[in-house]
């Protein structure tokens, strides 16, 4: 069956421009992370939605970017006015209900900022 | 910030041989999960083991947990070159309704043909 998916694949974007990173997650998962992976490191918490409810915003590094799932499936990462240090990975997850622990992890958006 | 800590940073084996990985972290627990990851790629799920288990097998893979050290182990046995990659593990975290993963800074396993 179809996994997560995340687009584009690779970003790149010259400082203080706006960029939006899509993720769809597997059909039916309830719950829907976002991470921020630098280079070397492990993934960083960003958000957690369960279903269209942002319930945990906490990991969000600045008020320059924004998540949201309207219909509680597809989910847009938003970075306005990127910097250099936005640089990295950006990672969705999804699991399928609100106690369930593995995460289902799409390929990730390589952003690079220029 | 990552929660746990993983040791070694860098693994480098000969194929057929055991790689171990040791994990440590810092808060109380429900569960502790390990993460593989490709260069490239996103992560994949290992294995899961609660914090009320002290062992867990999966096929080549043996995780072990010590609550009482906060510590963990992940052993694959008779490694194949297939099974380079970074490997995480990572923590759960509840937070009222919230959930989330903490996840550690990764050994990266090299496996020599």
């Amino acid at each position: 069956g179809a996994g997560v998916s995340q687009s584009p694949r690779y970003k790149v974007a010259k400082r203080g421009q706006d960029v939006a990173l899509r993720c769809d997650p597997i059909s039916g998962h309830v719950s829907l992370f976002w991470y921020q992976q630098a280079l070397g490191q492990g993934p960083e918490f960003l958000t957690y939605f369960q279903n269209e409810a942002q319930l945990d915003k906490s990991g969000l590094p600045s008020d320059r970017f924004f998540a949201e799932r309207p219909e509680g499936s597809v989910s847009t990462l938003k970075i306005q006015r990127t910097q250099q240090e936005d640089s990295a990975v950006y990672l969705c997850a999804s699991s399928p209900g609100t106690q369930s622990y593995e995460q289902y992890f799409g390929p990730g958006t390589r952003l690079t900022v220029t | 910030s990552q929660q746990g800590e993983e040791d070694p940073q860098a693994l480098s084996i000969q194929e057929g041989e055991n790689a171990t990985m040791n994990c440590s972290y810092k808060t109380s627990i429900n569960n502790l999960q390990w993460y593989r990851q490709n260069s490239g790629r996103g992560l994949v799920h290992l294995i899961l083991i609660r914090s009320n288990e002290r062992e867990k097998h999966s096929g080549r893979l043996r995780v072990t947990l010590d609550t009482s050290k906060k510590s963990s182990s992940l052993l694959i046995t008779a490694s194949r070159a297939a099974d380079t990659a970074s490997y995480f593990c990572a923590t759960d975290a509840w937070v009222d309704s919230s959930y989330k993963l903490i996840f550690g800074s990764g050994t990266r396993l090299l496996v020599r043909p």
